[in-house]
C-alpha cells in the first residue's frame, strides 16, 4: 500500500531563517501533491498544490517543489516568522476519484 | 458565516452511547469527508461522499455510519461508542466539478469527542 512519510515530527528554526519540510512517499505516482497548514484545534487550511510535471510553485514565501523520481514534495517558507508556527501536512493526491492520503505532519516552531 | 460548519464542537459521552456528529456547507462542493485525528497518527479517512447517493469507506469505518441527507448536509454516527474512538474528527469537502484538481479538501472547525 502507498506510504507517505514527512521526514520530522518537529522543527524548531529561528526568525528569519528558511525552513525546508521534506514529504516522502512510496507505492504511489501521485498527480499532484498539496501542503497544507494546521494550527492547533483548527481544521487543516489548503496552502498549495503541485502538479506532477511542475518541478516548482511559490506563494508568496512558500515554495514547493516536487520530484516524482526521487517520490519526494519540500516545502520552505523564507523569512520565516513566529506566525508561520504551526503544523504542515502535506497530501497525495492521486486526481480523480481517489480520496487523499496525508502525511502526519511536521510541527514547525519559529522562534523569535 | 464559515463554509463548512460541524455540530457539536465538543462532545463528552459514555461508553455504548449512540452519537450524531453533524457537518453542513455552503461552498456548494459535491464531495464531502469525514476524517478523525489522533496525536501521532494523523488524519486517517473514515467516509466520503462524492454525491447523494455514493457513500464510500475509508481507511477506518468499522464502528462508524454516515448519512447523506442533502448535497450540503453529511452526518457521521457511533452506533456504540467506545473510548478508543475519542478523537478530533474534522468534515471537509471538495468540488468534485471543478476544472482541474477536485480534491483540495476545506475543512470544517472540528469536533472533539470524548469517550469515557
Amino acid at each position: 500500500s502507498q506510504k507517505i512519510e514527512q521526514n520530522s515530527e518537529a522543527l524548531n528554526i529561528q526568525e528569519g531563517k528558511t525552513a525546508t519540510l521534506t514529504c516522502n512517499y512510496t507505492n504511489y505516482s501521485p498527480a499532484y501533491l498539496q501542503w497544507y497548514r494546521q494550527d492547533p484545534g483548527r481544521g487543516p487550511v489548503f496552502l498549495l498544490l503541485i502538479r506532477e510535471n511542475e518541478k516548482e510553485k511559490r506563494k508568496e514565501r512558500l515554495k514547493v517543489t516536487f520530484d516524482t523520481t526521487l517520490k519526494q514534495s519540500l516545502f520552505h517558507i523564507t523569512a520565516s516568522q513566529p506566525a508561520d508556527s504551526a503544523t504542515y501536512l502535506c497530501a497525495l493526491d492521486g486526481g480523480g476519484n481517489t480520496p487523499l492520503v496525508f502525511g502526519k505532519g511536521t510541527r514547525l516552531s519559529v522562534i523569535a | 458565516d464559515a463554509d463548512v460548519t460541524q455540530t457539536p464542537r465538543n462532545r463528552i459521552t459514555k461508553t455504548g452511547k449512540r452519537i450524531m456528529l453533524e457537518c453542513s456547507q455552503t461552498k456548494g462542493h459535491d464531495r464531502m469527508y469525514w476524517y478523525r485525528q489522533d496525536p501521532g497518527l494523523g488524519l486517517r479517512l473514515i467516509y466520503y461522499s462524492f454525491d447523494v447517493k455514493d457513500i464510500n469507506k475509508g481507511e477506518i469505518s468499522d464502528g462508524y455510519s454516515v448519512s447523506r441527507q442533502a448535497q450540503a448536509k453529511f452526518s457521521l454516527s457511533l452506533e456504540s461508542a467506545i473510548p478508543n474512538q475519542t478523537a478530533l474528527y474534522f468534515c471537509a469537502t471538495s468540488d468534485g466539478l471543478a476544472q482541474g484538481p477536485v480534491n483540495t479538501q476545506y475543512f470544517g472547525p472540528g469536533t472533539r469527542l470524548t469517550v469515557l
